[in-house]
């Protein structure tokens, strides 16, 4: 069966310090991968999507970053965070051929102080 | 750009009262799907609809599709304490691969 792994699952980071999330998909080939953001008591927000290795795609201009150095495997990074940043990070998958639905990751709680 | 909202933005009811939330879409649909996000959990996939004025139920929950494929609605019969979350509704983004465009989300409340 497809599962997906996010870690780490809390975060609490100063502002102006490097962020890197690592999202891993098993169980499945070529899958789409995405990147969501939640702000407290919030709707979701789509920050990045993939279809394939190195093929990345922006949504939002922001402090943010990704990268899908292999098929599976999608990270979320910053360089310098700043409070803003602050959220609740999903990553979900669905399969290319157009998804019934979208599996979504346990989640990072990220707290930027 | 595509819109989707939901209301209410949240739900106050008792133990055993009946509970409906609301989708529209500013653009038609191919499908629109929900989720169910628990306090401190992840959104879940609850079920899909695709044809125009299509119902769907699962146990207490009845999902439905407008016959113009622009709205939905999700109807929990008597609540119960584990029907407490946020609910989301989501339409697909441009030709799908580019992921769902979600509502802000109805948060359940539910006072015993």
């Amino acid at each position: 069966s497809q599962t997906i792994h996010q870690w780490p699952a809390t975060l609490v980071q100063p502002v102006g310090s490097p962020l890197s999330l690592e999202c891993t998909v098993e169980g499945t080939s070529n899958p789409n991968l995405y990147w969501y953001r939640q702000a407290a008591g919030r709707g979701l927000q789509l920050l990045f999507y993939s279809i394939g290795i190195d093929q990345i795609s922006s949504e939002v201009p922001q402090n943010l970053s990704a990268s899908r150095p292999q098929d599976r495997q999608f990270i979320l990074s910053s360089k310098k965070l700043l409070l803003s940043d602050s959220g609740f990070y999903l990553c979900a998958w669905s399969v290319r051929t157009p998804g019934p639905s979208m599996a979504f990751g346990s989640g990072t709680r990220l707290t930027v102080v | 750009g595509q819109q989707v909202m939901q209301i209410p933005q949240y739900q106050h009811v008792q133990e055993g009262e009946d509970f409906t939330t609301y989708c529209n879409s500013s653009t038609t649909l191919s499908n629109i799907q929900w989720y169910k996000q628990r306090p401190g959990g992840h959104p879940v996939f609850l079920i899909q609809l695709v044809k125009s004025g299509e119902v769907k139920k699962q146990k207490r929950l009845t999902f439905q599709f407008g016959e113009a494929k622009k709205n939905s609605s999700l109807h929990i019969t008597a609540t119960q304490t584990t029907d407490v979350g946020t609910y989301f509704c989501a339409g697909p983004r441009r030709g799908g691969a580019d992921g769902l465009t979600f509502g802000k989300g109805t948060h359940l409340i539910i006072q015993p």
